[in-house]
């Protein structure tokens, strides 16, 4: 079974550039997670989709991160314009459902975000 | 005081011995409780996870749940360098899927 994909791997942009991730979920996960992961710290959920709406984007900084899944599978996550603090690296997962008893999520690789 | 707290190490231990990789918490809405493993440069991959208080083995791996006292574990028993990774520890209530990591403990087993 493949597992989640991701890119591009690493990205290098400036501040007030703009950027925008890709992610692949696992065949038939209907939930679809972004995180950001910055250096030192645990991954924070920033927006959570089931299927091609959305579940929670309580954490997602409106003002400049967007994200989609429009046709339910794929989904990208933007930022625009990008600032210095949001060097992380951004993480895709999957589950299969996202209610009742704990559905495990699947990890991408990442992808690795340095704003000089 | 944040939600999840996890010593960030670094931990480094000889090979073969055992680990033990702490976390506490204050939201007592927690009820599944998992530890991930994270290599560098990698994402993070699901090692255990627990419903509630009590005791889970699996292989060399033992985590540890008390809700009383709102603090899990993870033992590692015969520690190997191949072990040598961040471990997050996370949780989430019953109704919904918002995980909260821990900002992780990095370890090193050295051969």
């Amino acid at each position: 079974e493949a597992g989640v994909a991701q890119s591009p791997r690493y990205k290098i942009i400036e501040k007030r550039q703009s950027v925008a991730f890709w992610c692949n979920p696992i065949s038939g996960h209907a939930t679809l997670y972004w995180y950001q992961q910055i250096l030192g710290q645990g991954p924070k959920l920033l927006i959570q989709f089931q299927n091609n709406g959305v579940v929670d984007d309580s954490q997602l900084p409106k003002d400049r991160f967007s994200a989609e899944r429009l046709k339910g599978v794929d989904s990208t996550l933007k930022i625009q314009p990008a600032k210095l603090e949001d060097s992380a690296v951004y993480l895709c997962a999957s589950s299969l459902a996202p209610m009742g008893p704990y559905n495990e999520q699947f990890f991408g690789p990442g992808t690795r975000l340095t704003v000089l | 005081q944040k939600e999840v707290e996890q010593d960030p190490g670094p931990l480094s231990v000889p090979e073969g011995a055992i680990v033990s990789l702490n976390c506490t918490y204050s939201n007592s809405a927690f009820q599944y409780f998992m530890w991930y493993r994270q290599y560098s440069r990698k994402g993070p991959e699901l090692l255990m996870y627990t419903y509630s208080s009590g005791n889970k083995e699996d292989g060399r791996f033992t985590a540890q749940v008390d809700k009383s006292s709102k603090y899990i574990s993870l033992f590692i028993r015969d520690s190997q360098p191949s072990d040598s990774a961040t471990y997050l520890c996370a949780m989430k209530g019953a109704n919904n899927n918002d995980m909260r990591f821990g900002a992780g403990t990095r370890l090193t087993v050295k051969p």
